[in-house]
């Protein structure tokens, strides 16, 4: 079975930092573009951040860049988001999602799967 | 970057109706056009890519439509579980890939 499971969340004060993960299991990690998708609470969803299968290309939405980290290690089938100087407007729910096909020849960057999502809260 | 609007912003229909759902591009996406159907608590689920692409083990009566700018989602005849929130979401210009806003299907 495909699976996505995030951890890493919890409550920050503003300023702070925090790193998620995302653990992949039941596919071959290496081959997918993967990305982590947030979701403020009774709010609509947005991109954060996406990278290669290989890290060699990472982008970012611009209210994170600078202050987000995303990374990946093949051999631990895992995705990372590090998360730095973090604001009360990052408090969200962080998905980690997947490209729906893998390769190299763009077809269309569709999320599927998603993890379950964890919380992250930036409050004092 | 480009901007997804969707209308209605909610709905509220009965089981067994049409529901039709509209999203727009601000500027031309070809058939780069996802659709998510989402349920309160949990994570979004893919229904629809390529604007009219049926993901895997969706039912059949979820279809899309559209190219260029103007894109339906229809769901031919409404089933309780099919009450959620549903977002459009862009794949021709990135970063960033940018969802709608949000339709939201509720009972009449």
């Amino acid at each position: 079975e495909v699976q996505l499971v995030e951890s890493g969340g919890g409550l920050v004060q503003p300023g702070g930092s925090l790193r998620l993960s995302c653990a992949a299991s039941g596919f071959t990690f290496s081959s997918y573009w993967m990305s982590w998708v947030r979701q403020a609470p009774g709010k609509g969803l947005e991109w954060v951040a996406n990278i290669k299968q290989d890290g060699s290309e990472k982008y970012y939405v611009d209210s994170v860049k600078g202050r987000f980290t995303i990374s990946r290690d093949n051999a631990k089938n895992s995705l990372y988001l590090q998360m730095n100087s973090l604001r009360a407007e990052d408090t969200a729910v962080y998905y980690c999602a997947r490209r729906l096909y893998s390769g190299s020849y763009y077809v269309g960057n569709w999320f599927d799967p998603w993890g379950q999502g964890t919380l992250v809260t930036v409050s004092s | 970057d480009i901007q997804m609007t969707q209308s209605p912003s909610s709905v509220s229909a009965s089981v067994g109706d049409r529901v039709t759902i509209t999203c727009r591009a601000s500027q031309g996406i070809s058939s780069w056009l996802a659709w998510y159907q989402q349920k309160p608590g949990k994570a979004p689920k893919l229904l629809i890519y390529a604007a009219s692409s049926l993901q895997s083990g969706v039912p059949s009566r979820f279809s899309g439509s559209g190219s260029g700018t103007d894109f339906t989602l229809t769901i031919s005849s409404l089933q309780p579980e099919d009450f959620a929130t549903y977002y459009c979401q862009q794949a021709n210009s990135f970063p960033p890939f940018t969802f709608g806003p949000g339709t939201k299907v509720d009972i009449k």
